[in-house]
């Protein structure tokens, strides 16, 4: 059963990166076909899409983030990472990592981590 | 970027009745080529992830009750949980996947009367 959980500090500084890992179990982060994102809630409201990483590395970003955004991957782990910098306090928000099934083109998240959440706060 | 709106914010529906869920985009989701929806629907319960239900606006998935069904087509999309459960109290959320930005919609939250 493929399972995902996020990881990172809970409390970050404006003006920094908040930097945060999911480590995927019950499958390869490497495996043909497969993708994986990130999403976040800021607290009390709905879903912002951040960005997806692939099998092979490759990534693409929500353009409102993507100034600020790198995801990247460490196969040796089992592990994506996301990385936000420049934080501000809208950024605070519970953030989740989900396996991005994608067929014919974009695709649907499942299943999800169970979030952490991120205050950006001095 | 496509928006998704979703009515209303919020409903009370008495268990064992039906509630209706309504999210429309802003533009068309339906790709011609393959004459597929791209629209899922999500629950998510306090304190929980989402959880998907619903892919290609109609599609079940695998484990999801029966009285959960998509419906729709082009920019007008519905998800009707018959026979209401106390179990079914959440938020659901609409994601269209037909282009980047992937996008959802603001969300319903479901109640017992």
């Amino acid at each position: 059963q493929l399972q995902l959980q996020e990881a990172g500090p809970g409390l970050v500084k404006p003006s920094e990166t908040l930097s945060l890992t999911c480590t995927v179990s019950g499958g390869s982060l490497s495996s043909s076909g497969s993708y994986w994102g990130w999403i976040r809630q800021p607290p009390g409201k709905g879903l912002e899409w951040i960005g997806t990483i692939s099998y092979s590395g490759g990534t693409y970003y929500t353009l409102s983030l993507k100034s600020r955004v790198t995801i990247s991957a460490d196969t040796s782990k089992n592990q994506f990472s996301l990385k936000l910098s420049s934080v501000t306090a809208a950024d605070t928000a519970v953030y989740y990592c989900a396996r991005h099934l994608r067929t014919y083109g974009q695709g649907w998240f499942d299943p999800w981590g169970q979030g952490t959440p991120v205050t950006v706060s001095s | 970027d496509i928006v998704m709106t979703q009515s209303p914010d919020s409903l009370a529906v008495s268990l064992g009745a039906r509630a209706t869920i309504n999210c429309k985009s802003s533009q068309s989701v339906l790709y011609s080529s393959n004459n597929k929806n791209y629209l899922a629907w999500y629950q998510q319960k306090p304190g929980q992830p989402p959880k998907l239900l619903i892919y290609w606006a109609s599609t079940r998935e695998s484990g999801v009750p029966d009285r959960f069904t998509g419906s729709g087509s082009g920019t007008d999309f519905t998800l009707t949980i018959t026979s209401l459960q106390a179990e079914d109290v959440a938020v659901y959320y609409c994601q269209q996947y037909y282009s980047n930005p992937l996008t959802f919609g603001g969300g319903t939250k479901v109640e017992i009367k």
